[in-house]
């Protein structure tokens, strides 16, 4: 079967770092997603990787390893408006995304 | 990055009526529409995948003939719960792809239904 695990629940100090692990199996591989989810909100698009490597945008890294099976989320200087829930999804050989249970990430001042 | 609505927000209705839940890409053809919902601290639960101009394929456990889809274009799909119960209360999300990059979805922002 295909599953995606990533930890139910996190917490973090205000300007902190944070890394959230995702490890996958899933029936092909054609990238992997990371979203940022507020309570009652949609998903945001934070990253995407296909590719071994480490990507960054700002505050934010995504790491992806392929043969491990394995991504990580990286926040830098952690501010309170991140507090939410972060998904991390797989995109399947039929480019259907797979979906963790993901992250509820708790920012304490 | 492209832009989805979603229309109404929040909708209130009684058990045994049907809801029409639209969701619009603004900005972009959508190829591929995606619906899903979400139970409150769970996480995103697909239930159909609608190409435009052809039938949606369901997902395992999901009642084609209660939740009907209809991708009447490539801007548009809509998602009609049908004689809605109480279980069917949900955050229903629409994310729609077109022919970019990565294949990127965009996300709408969500209808919550509750059903009294």
């Amino acid at each position: 079967g295909q599953n995606i695990d990533q930890p139910t629940e996190m917490t973090a100090t205000e300007g902190a770092i944070v890394q959230i692990n995702c490890t996958y199996q899933t029936s092909g591989f054609n990238g992997l997603f990371w979203y940022q989810q507020h309570a009652g909100e949609a998903p945001t698009f934070l990253s995407y990787n296909v590719l071994d490597g480490l990507e960054e945008k700002g505050r934010f890294s995504s790491f992806l390893s392929r043969s491990k099976g394995y991504s990580y989320l990286l926040l830098k200087e952690l501010q309170m408006k991140d507090s939410a829930s972060y998904l991390c999804a797989v995109m399947d050989s039929n480019y259907q995304l797979i979906w963790g249970a993901g992250t509820k990430l708790i920012i304490k001042p | 990055g492209a832009v989805v609505s979603q229309h109404p927000s929040w909708v209130i209705c009684k058990s045994g009526t049907s809801v029409k839940i639209e969701c619009r890409s603004l900005d972009f053809q959508a190829t591929t529409m995606f619906w899903y919902r979400q139970f409150p601290k769970q996480s995103l639960m697909l239930m159909a995948t609608s190409n435009e101009g052809s039938k949606a394929t369901y997902e395992q456990g999901v009642e084609k003939d209660k939740f009907l889809i209809n991708h009447a274009s490539l801007t548009l799909s809509t998602l009609t719960v049908t004689s809605a119960h109480p279980e069917d209360s949900s955050f229903y999300i629409c994310s729609a792809r077109g022919d970019r990059e990565y294949n990127e979805q965009f996300f709408g922002p969500g209808t919550r239904l509750t059903v009294l």
